[in-house]
């Protein structure tokens, strides 16, 4: 079966790095969502993209963050300098369409900020 | 703003009992909802979604129901085994966004 796979599955890394956050969405999939969860609390959306851009983003998702579908298959999260406040669990999502369809999710980057 | 809630935040059970989970959201124009388990520092699994137009899907020993005019689902789960040993969450899709607001989650503990 099919699934979205994301690496690494851990990022150490220290404050004001950069770091960039990798997944490869189902192949078929048009839809592409990037979502985290920091420890104890609840998951959280932070972008979606569709056709090489944007189409939502929530107010977590500021000028520190950036995405991109660099080829066909994958999908990044570019964090720039990076605070102690974004150590979380990332994981990236996919949809075939939007509306009825089941989001597919991948089994997440850990990043710990230092 | 779209606010979900899941009651209760824990749950422990004996094996074989059918119980029932509840995701609670407030504002009912919604486009679908879906539930998801998630294993310990594992990612989320899809378990069954449900379009706005629809009452309950089911699979397997799932149910999983809707009333949108109230705000709430109910996941049932039939003839609990330790394997169900997860946190479940709820999340809904509103009307007109793409993103998925989840619920904070139940923490099911089916105990052999």
């Amino acid at each position: 079966e099919p699934e979205v796979t994301q690496t690494p599955s851990h990022q150490v890394t220290q404050m004001g790095q950069e770091v960039i956050l990798r997944c490869v969405p189902i192949s078929n999939h048009l839809y592409f969502y990037w979502y985290r969860q920091i420890l104890g609390q609840k998951v959280e959306f932070l972008v979606s993209f569709y056709n090489n851009e944007i189409s939502e983003k929530s107010e977590i998702f500021d000028d520190q963050f950036s995405v991109e579908r660099p080829d066909g298959s994958n999908f990044t999260l570019k964090i720039r300098s990076t605070k102690l406040e974004d150590s979380a669990m990332y994981f990236c999502a996919s949809t075939l369409g939007t509306g009825i369809y089941e989001q597919y999710f991948g089994p997440g980057t850990r990043l710990t900020v230092t | 703003k779209q606010e979900v809630t899941q009651i209760p935040a824990a749950l422990s059970v004996p094996e074989g009992e059918n119980l029932v989970l509840n995701c609670s959201f407030t504002d009912s124009a919604i486009y679908n909802l879906q539930w998801f388990r998630q294993d310990p520092g594992k990612g989320l699994t899809s378990l069954l979604l449900i379009q706005s137009s629809q009452r309950e899907q089911t699979s397997g020993r799932l149910n999983a129901s809707l009333d949108k005019s109230s705000g709430r689902s109910t996941l049932y789960i039939a003839a609990s085994q330790p394997g169900d040993s997860a946190t479940y969450l709820c999340a809904v899709k509103d009307s007109g966004t793409y993103k998925y607001i989840f619920g904070t989650g139940t923490r099911l503990k089916v105990l052999a």
